[in-house]
């Protein structure tokens, strides 16, 4: 399809290690961003791409999260040594850049859990 | 500091009534504000938007309401059908960027 695809849809890690997330944008959109949302909670912002800008990393809630995306397009949001508290699930969203395109789409999220 | 706020977790509705879905705010500065509604097990999707030099928008069954002077939005469902469950967020946007800040989250659930 042409929407917003993420892999893997579940994944199950034991505390400390490494995950990596996957995000595949729209196709044309430039502007990717990720969110996470928790056990009963709202959508929390974590990091915005637009086109060759340096990313807003302004909602990373910790060194241990990262993210990169490659050639514009495909995403990767990185946790290393996963706590507990991270078991989430973290969506993906794209949009365009037009004026007045404010709408974002999403993915299906992947569900981390954190044993 | 929440700047986006949906103040109810959950609502329940008869079937055929009207659902009315409120969020406040408190950034003076967001212009342009969206309802999205996200299901089990998916992403959330948009519904319908409204920009702040207007009050009203109508799409269908949904209509957005803006009262800038109290910083509140809300979305009213009517008819409300039992499809229409699912989580429903409010969000908003400041200055023609694309960055959304997203309220909490308001559980819908009508009954048939």
């Amino acid at each position: 399809g042409a929407g917003v695809s993420q892999s893997p849809s579940n994944k199950v890690t034991e505390k400390g290690k490494d995950v990596e997330l996957r995000c595949d944008p729209i196709s044309g959109h430039t502007a990717l961003y990720w969110y996470r949302q928790s056990l009963g909670q709202g959508l929390e912002f974590l990091i915005y791409f637009q086109g060759n800008s340096a990313p807003d990393k302004s909602g990373l809630p910790s060194d241990r999260f990262s993210a990169e995306r490659t050639g514009g397009s495909v995403s990767t949001l990185t946790i290393q040594r996963t706590q507990q508290e991270d078991s989430a699930v973290y969506l993906c969203a794209s949009s365009s850049m037009g004026l007045g395109t404010y709408e974002q789409y999403f993915g299906p999220g992947t569900r981390l859990t954190v044993t | 500091d929440q700047q986006v706020k949906q103040n109810s977790p959950s609502l329940s509705v008869q079937e055929g009534r009207i659902s009315i879905l409120n969020c406040d705010y408190t950034n003076s500065m967001f212009d342009y504000f969206l309802w999205y509604k996200k299901y089990p097990a998916e992403g959330p999707t948009f519904l319908i938007s409204i920009s702040s030099i207007k009050d009203k928008n109508e799409d269908g069954r949904f209509t957005v309401f803006l009262n800038k002077s109290a910083k509140h939005l809300s979305l009213h469902i009517v008819p409300s059908q039992p499809g229409d469950s699912a989580v429903y967020f409010c969000a908003a946007s400041a200055g023609g960027g694309n960055m959304l800040t997203f309220g909490g989250g308001t559980r819908l659930m009508v009954k048939p």
